[in-house]
C-alpha cells in the first residue's frame, strides 16, 4: 500500500497569510506512460463531508477559489492556501489514486492565529 | 443537482450486522465508480469499498470478507452490508461518487455520511 504521509500536523497562520501543507508519498503517483501525478487534496469543515479541491495534483476543482494551489510532483506534494481567509480554517487531506487501495494522508489542520 | 443520502447507520454489537443505503440523484449510480470511505470519530479518512461500472468490487484489507458493496441500478442505490462488525469499525461512513479520468478515479461528491458505532 502507498503510505500518504502529511506535514505538519497543525498550523496557525494569521488571516491574509498563506499556508503550506505538505504531503510525501511512499512511492511516485506518477504514470510514466501519462506524466500525470495522480494525487488529490479535500478541505473538510467541522461538522461536514470533505470537498475535492485539487486533482492531478494541481488542477483545481470547478468553484474552487485561486487563492488555493497544489504543486509537486513524483512523492512531493504541497497544498498552498494564499491570503488564508477564516472560512479556509479546516483539516485538510492529500490522496492517491495511482493504485488500490486508495489511501489518504493523515491529515492537517488549519487555524487562525 | 448532484445528491448523496446515506441512511441505516446505528448502534449494532460487535459481531452483529448492519446494511447501509446511499440514495442518489442528479446522475446514474451504474454510469460511475461508487465507494464507501470511513472515518472513526476525529481520526483521519479510509476508504472502504468500490463497485465499478462494471460491477467489479474491491474492498480494503480491513473489511475484505466481511463487507460487501453493491447497487441497485432500478433504485439508483449504492449499498453496504457489514457483518461481523468489530469495535473498530465505528466511523462515519460516506457514499462517494467517483470522477474517473485516465484509468483511474477520485473523489469528486460526498454525502453527509451515516454514524455506525459497535458496542455492546
Amino acid at each position: 500500500d502507498i503510505v500518504m504521509t502529511q506535514s505538519p500536523d497543525s498550523l496557525a497562520v494569521s488571516l491574509g497569510e498563506r499556508a503550506a501543507i505538505n504531503c510525501k508519498s511512499s512511492q511516485s503517483v506518477v504514470y510514466s506512460s501519462n506524466n500525470k501525478n495522480y494525487l488529490a487534496w479535500y478541505q473538510q469543515k467541522p461538522g461536514q463531508p470533505p470537498k475535492l479541491l485539487i486533482y492531478w495534483a494541481s488542477t483545481r476543482e470547478s468553484g474552487v477559489p485561486d487563492r488555493f494551489s497544489g504543486s509537486g510532483s513524483g512523492t512531493d506534494f504541497t497544498l498552498t492556501i494564499n491570503s488564508l481567509q477564516a472560512e479556509d480554517v479546516a483539516v485538510y487531506y492529500c490522496q492517491q489514486y495511482y493504485n488500490t487501495p486508495l489511501t489518504f494522508g493523515g491529515g492537517t489542520k488549519v487555524e487562525i492565529k | 443537482e448532484v445528491q448523496l443520502v446515506e441512511s441505516g447507520g446505528g448502534l449494532v454489537q460487535p459481531e452483529g450486522s448492519l446494511r447501509l443505503s446511499c440514495a442518489a440523484s442528479g446522475f446514474t449510480v451504474s454510469d460511475k465508480y461508487m465507494s464507501w470511505v470511513r472515518q472513526p470519530p476525529g481520526k483521519g479518512l479510509e476508504w472502504v469499498s468500490v463497485i465499478y461500472i462494471g460491477g467489479h468490487t474491491y474492498y480494503a484489507d480491513s473489511v475484505k470478507g466481511r463487507f460487501t458493496i453493491s447497487r441497485d441500478d432500478s433504485k439508483n442505490k449504492l449499498y453496504l452490508q457489514m457483518n461481523s462488525l468489530r469495535a473498530e469499525d465505528t466511523a462515519v461512513y460516506y457514499c462517494v461518487r467517483g470522477r474517473f479520468e485516465e484509468s483511474s478515479f477520485y473523489f469528486d461528491y460526498w454525502g453527509q455520511g451515516a454514524l455506525v458505532i459497535v458496542s455492546s
